[in-house]
């Protein structure tokens, strides 16, 4: 099955700076990246997807960019804020021993925004 | 708010029993997905349904069970309860079923948070 590789699995820095995220997936026939944000005591909440035919995708502070030859995507955040501390899910799409296609996620980054 | 809704919030039970957990997807949205969320596993797929049916199977234990009604509210049945069944239990919802391959973005509920004792 597929395999989605997250890093780093904590991140800590100041309100201004940026944060990157980096996730790797093994199946290369996967074609949907999606990003979800997990704060405390709630579920996953969709930020920001991607899928394969495009290599970078932007809304506002927070851009998802792709390299279907690494395979390998990433999640950028701009400009930081403390509400952005929360933990963040990488995840991608692959194709099961059934022909049917679900989510793998990664194990999760924890961003800490320090103001 | 996702439009996702899960009852209950939180369940306590003891080993060996069997609880439901319920979920009513967001108006519209015709594919329901289970997912466990523990500390050492991460979000784990667990089963989908479209429509009523069967569509998707991840790493559901035979313990556990799923179905969709016609109104497209899902519940998910766990029996014979152990110890390691503790987690938080997700469901999410798509308009589609994701099988053309194509991409289908999964909205989540807030969980149920299951405790067994």
């Amino acid at each position: 099955g597929e395999n989605v590789e997250q890093h780093p699995s904590t991140l800590s820095v100041q309100e201004g700076d940026s944060a990157v995220i980096k996730c790797t997936y093994s199946d290369s026939a996967s074609n949907y990246f999606p990003w979800y944000k997990q704060e405390l005591g709630k579920g996953p909440q969709l930020i920001i997807d991607i899928r394969s035919n495009v290599g970078e995708k932007k809304d506002q502070r927070i851009a998802v960019t792709l390299n279907k030859t690494a395979k390998h995507f990433s999640l950028h955040i701009t400009e930081t804020q403390p509400e952005d501390s929360a933990v963040y899910f990488c995840a991608a799409s692959f194709t099961m021993d059934t022909g049917r296609r679900a989510l793998t996620f990664g194990s999760g980054t924890r961003l800490q925004v320090q103001p | 708010d996702s439009g996702v809704t899960q009852t209950p919030k939180h369940l306590i039970t003891a080993t060996g029993q069997r609880v439901t957990l319920r979920c009513s997807p967001r108006s519209g949205d015709l594919s329901v997905y289970w997912y466990q969320q523990s500390l050492d596993q991460g979000l784990q797929f667990l089963i989908q349904y479209y429509n009523g049916e069967e569509r998707a199977k991840g790493n559901i234990l035979e313990r556990f069970s799923a179905q969709q009604f016609p109104d497209l509210h899902s519940e998910l049945n766990l029996s014979s309860l152990e110890l390691g069944d503790s987690a938080l239990y997700f469901c999410a919802s798509s308009v589609t079923s994701g099988t053309s391959g194509g991409a289908y973005e999964q909205y989540f509920g807030p969980g149920t948070r299951l405790t067994v004792t």
